[in-house]
């Protein structure tokens, strides 16, 4: 079975443009969140999303947004870059359902640079 | 959700048996405890979860006393490949956000 795929895989923008980053779950999971890692760094939680709505928001600005398609992929939006912003980008899946304590699952992430 | 402390970094030998201990001492009661791995410029990898006692698969087996304050991760006969970041988490079930720390920076030494 095919894991966590995300595109691009590497991507360089300037300040000031914006960047859409996508993200397909394995196959039969319901959930995808997002995730920033600077360097040195844990990742850093921006947003859940279950059954096409966002179920969580971490401590990021209004410049950032998601969504989830019905197939379960999602985007995440980045307006106004930052240098700042330059992270890998991460999206993890989980099959979500009852009480279970299903684990996410990562992809290899995008690898922003801001100019 | 529940901090957890662990070692910055850690130095093995190849074909040794490595230990990671992991502090979480506000573990709320539904919590389950779970370690990633993570190579540079790769996504975490999950390795292990469990909830009490000793749970064990092909890669690692994870340690639970029985006050659940605390866990170890135990990763036996450490090849170089192994070298990694491993960040303990509890909580983060599917439906709830992982937090993470620092992790632990493990190098081992042919």
């Amino acid at each position: 079975d095919a894991g966590v795929t995300q595109s691009p895989t590497h991507l360089i923008k300037t300040r000031g443009q914006h960047v859409t980053l996508r993200c397909s779950p394995i196959s039969g999971h319901k959930s995808v969140s997002w995730y920033q890692q600077v360097l040195g760094q844990g990742p850093q939680f921006i947003f859940q999303y279950y059954e096409k709505e966002e179920r969580g928001r971490g401590n990021f600005p209004d410049r950032f947004s998601a969504r989830q398609f019905p197939n379960y992929s999602s985007e995440l939006n980045v307006n106004a870059l930052l240098l700042g912003d330059s992270a890998l980008y991460l999206c993890a899946s989980s099959l979500v359902g009852g009480d279970s304590n299903q684990p996410q699952h990562f992809g290899d992430g995008t690898r922003l640079s801001i100019l | 959700l529940a901090k957890t402390t662990q070692p910055i970094s850690m130095d093995s030998y190849e074909g040794q048996e490595v230990n990671i201990t992991c502090s979480h001492n506000n573990i709320a009661t539904n919590d389950y405890i779970t370690w990633y791995q993570q190579f540079p410029s790769q996504g975490p990898r999950f390795i292990i979860q469990g909830y009490k006692t000793k749970v064990t698969n092909e890669v690692a087996s994870l340690f639970i006393p029985a006050d659940r304050k605390s866990s170890t991760l135990s990763l036996p006969r450490v090849s170089l490949s192994d070298t990694a970041v491993y960040y303990c988490l509890v909580g983060g079930s599917g439906n709830t956000p992982l937090v993470f720390g620092k992790g632990t920076r493990l190098s081992v030494i042919a």
